[in-house]
């Protein structure tokens, strides 16, 4: 079967940095997502990993090792708007999105 | 302004009851799709469009139907609804033929609640 594996939640304090790891197991490989979701707002799209390395975009980044199937977020200088759920997003074989759970991350003052 | 609307944002229905979430897109986007949400579960997907007059089912399509009578609008139907139901419902939409990441653009989401 398919399956996404990343921590149900994590807790970090403000200014400092967090890594939330994904580790994926599907039919086929064409493409990592991360998506923010905001409690009852809709995921809205954060990074795209294909190839292997970290794509850095701001204060986000995203890092892929194809061959471990193995991905992580890492959020920099975290501020309390960054307090949501991250969902790790796989696009299999058949170019459908096969989604974890996501990770609550709580950010403490 | 750009993006996907759903409606009811909201709604509570009575079990046996039919019940259609809309969902509008005004990207032009090619390939459109409805997604379930759970608590402690990721997204699952129910019914998706590639394309305008095509439609394809997803992980969990039993007591779902949809139509794709043109690239704007996707509505999600349930003939009777049953207490399992009870979910968030979230539409997206890609813009999947362009050779990009097809990234998946979500709508703000319908909470629906079967009794």
């Amino acid at each position: 079967g398919q399956n996404i594996d990343q921590p149900t939640e994590m807790t970090a304090t403000e200014g400092a940095i967090v890594q939330i790891n994904c580790t994926y197991q599907t039919s086929g490989f064409n493409g990592l997502f991360w998506y923010q979701q905001h409690a009852g707002e809709a995921p809205t799209f954060l990074s795209y990993n294909v190839l292997d390395g970290l794509e850095e975009k701001g204060r986000f980044s995203s890092f892929l090792s194809r061959s471990k199937g193995y991905s992580y977020l890492l959020l920099k200088e975290l501020q309390m708007k960054d307090s949501a759920s991250y969902l790790c997003a796989v696009m299999d074989s058949n170019y459908q999105l096969i989604w974890g759970a996501g990770t609550k991350l709580i950010i403490k003052p | 302004i750009a993006g996907i609307t759903q409606a009811p944002t909201s709604q509570i229905l009575a079990a046996g009851r039919r019940m259609t979430l809309r969902c509008t897109q005004d990207m032009r986007h090619n390939a459109m799709y409805w997604y379930r949400q759970d608590l402690g579960l990721g997204l699952r997907l129910i019914h998706y469009s590639n394309t305008a007059g095509t439609t394809g089912k997803g992980e969990v399509p039993d007591g779902y139907s949809v139509s794709r009578a043109n690239t704007d609008d996707f509505p999600l139907t349930l003939a009777s609804a049953v207490p399992s139901q009870t979910s968030v419902y979230f539409c997206a939409s890609s813009d999947k033929a362009s050779g990009g990441t097809d990234t998946q653009y979500f709508g703000p989401g319908t909470r629906l609640t079967v009794l």
